[in-house]
């Protein structure tokens, strides 16, 4: 099972752009990089997942370079509702999702 | 909408006494997972399912019971609760698996004195 590494927590403000980048460097050729997003007592909400290169949709963007052993989340012009905490997850087979203690993002006015 | 469902939202209960916290969803989602996420150990796996009358332990599965009788139902069951199993739990769904990305329960906070 692969496992991912992300900085504990990160602080931004309104308007900026925010990447956040996980370490998984021992993914398997068949894993998906996805992430959630996740604010107090409320369940994970799936933001993004990408194989490989870039993928974007309307809330974020996600980078994963050739060697796939890493991938940057990139939130575009931040705002405090973007607070939250943000978990990369890699591995896990189809059953489970396999959470980390993720990157706590505080976006400060 | 497009939901899961998680019920009661809060509940205190008493050692011992059986209770179940009901998960519906209305996707038509193959797979179904519930979670319990305590502080310093994040979210753990409790036990999914991959189709109706298919289910399997995940991380964590003792002291809980599960059943999938229907697709779009996945109750979690606790015989005889115990203080150890207060937490907060989630239910979760998806069609295709991890590859899909699950939808997540808004929560159940179970307190178990």
């Amino acid at each position: 099972l692969a496992k991912t590494t992300q900085p504990i927590s990160m602080d931004s403000y309104e308007g900026q752009e925010v990447n956040i980048t996980c370490s998984h460097n021992n993914i398997a050729t068949n894993d998906y990089i996805t992430w959630y997003q996740q604010f107090p007592s409320q369940g994970p909400r799936f933001i993004i997942q990408g194989y490989k290169t870039k993928v974007t949709n309307e809330v974020a963007s996600l980078f994963i370079p050739a060697d796939r052993k890493s991938s940057t989340l990139s939130l575009p012009r931040v705002s405090l509702s973007d607070t939250a905490v943000y978990y990369c997850l890699v591995g896990g087979g189809y059953n489970k999702l396999i959470f980390g203690a993720g990157t706590r993002l505080a976006v400060h006015p | 909408e497009a939901q899961v469902t998680q019920n009661p939202r809060y509940l205190i209960t008493v050692t011992g006494k059986k209770l179940t916290v009901t998960c519906s969803q209305n996707m038509n989602h193959e797979y179904m997972s519930w979670y319990r996420q305590d502080p310093g150990l994040g979210l753990r796996q409790i036990y999914y399912s991959m189709n109706v009358e298919v289910t399997d332990k995940g991380d964590v599965p003792e002291g809980y019971k599960v059943s999938r009788k229907e697709k779009r139902n996945f109750p979690l069951i606790l015989e005889s609760p115990s203080p150890n199993q207060t937490s907060l739990y989630f239910c979760a769904s998806s069609l295709r698996g991890t590859q899909d990305g699950y939808t997540f329960g808004s929560g159940t906070r179970l307190t178990v004195v």
